[in-house]
C-alpha cells in the first residue's frame, strides 16, 4: 500500500539553526499539505499545495518558514531560524484530487522537532 | 470560525467494555466530519467521516460514529474495545475546500 514518507523522522537542534523537513506524497496525488502538531494538541494546517502551487498559507510564520513543492511531487518545509516554540510534530498529508475535503487525506508519519 | 471541541482529554476503558468518544462542532453549515486516529509516534490515520445522508456512519476497526445535528455532535463509538486500540482520537470538521479543523484530542487508555 502506497505511504507518505518523511523525513527525518526525529530532529533535534539548538535555535537560531536551520532545519529542513522533507516529504514524498503518495505518487499522483496532486495536493499535499504541512501541519504542525504541538504536543497535546490537534494538528494545525500550515501551507497548502495544489501541485506546484500554493492554496493557502495563511497560518505559516512566513518571517521564518519557507515551502516548496518544485516539481509538484515532493515537498521541504523550512524553519529559519529556530526557535523553542517551534518544538512540535511536523505531519506531511496528501490527496488525489485538487484539495477537497471530500477526498481523503493520507498522513505521513511525522517529523518530531526538538528546539534546545 | 469552525471550530471541535473534545471534553475529555483522557479516557479509560477495560478491554472488552464499550467506548464512546465525544466531539461537538461548530460550523456555519453543512459540516464534512471526520475521526482519525493517531498511534504514539504515529501519523494520523482516518477511522470514518461523515459528508451526507446516513447519520450512523460505519468505519474501520470496528468503529462508527453518530452525525446529531440538534446536538452538533459526532461522536464515536465501538462496542467492545481491544487493547490495540489505545491511542490519541482526533476530531475533525471542515468543508468543500476550506481546511481541515481539528480538535485538541481525547487519549484513550485500555486497562486488561
Amino acid at each position: 500500500e502506497a505511504e507518505v514518507a518523511q523525513s527525518p523522522r526525529y530532529k533535534i537542534t539548538e535555535k537560531s539553526q536551520a532545519v529542513a523537513f522533507w516529504c514524498d506524497p503518495i505518487s499522483g496525488h496532486a495536493t499535499l499539505y504541512w501541519y504542525r502538531q504541538i504536543l497535546g494538541q490537534g494538528p494545525e494546517l500550515l501551507v497548502q499545495f495544489q501541485d506546484e502551487s500554493v492554496v493557502d498559507d495563511s497560518q505559516l510564520p512566513k518571517d521564518r518558514f519557507s515551502a516548496e513543492r518544485l516539481k509538484g511531487v515532493d515537498s521541504t518545509l523550512k524553519i529559519q531560524p529556530a526557535e523553542l516554540g517551534d518544538s512540535a510534530m511536523y505531519l506531511c498529508a496528501s490527496s488525489f484530487r485538487q484539495g477537497n475535503l471530500a477526498d481523503t487525506q493520507y498522513f505521513g508519519p511525522g517529523t518530531r522537532l526538538t528546539v534546545l | 470560525a469552525q471550530s471541535v471541541t473534545q471534553p475529555d482529554i483522557h479516557i479509560t476503558v477495560s478491554e472488552g467494555a464499550s467506548l464512546e468518544l465525544r466531539c461537538n462542532y461548530s460550523y456555519g453549515a453543512t459540516p464534512y466530519l471526520f475521526w482519525y486516529v493517531q498511534s504514539p509516534g504515529q501519523g494520523l490515520q482516518l477511522l470514518l467521516k461523515y459528508f451526507s445522508g446516513d447519520t450512523l456512519v460505519q468505519g474501520i476497526k470496528g468503529f462508527e460514529a453518530e452525525f446529531k445535528r440538534s446536538q452538533s455532535s459526532f461522536n464515536l463509538r465501538k462496542p467492545s474495545v481491544h487493547w490495540s486500540d489505545a491511542a490519541e482520537y482526533f476530531c475533525a470538521v471542515g468543508a468543500g475546500f476550506q481546511k481541515l479543523v481539528f480538535g485538541t484530542g481525547t487519549r484513550l487508555l485500555v486497562s486488561p
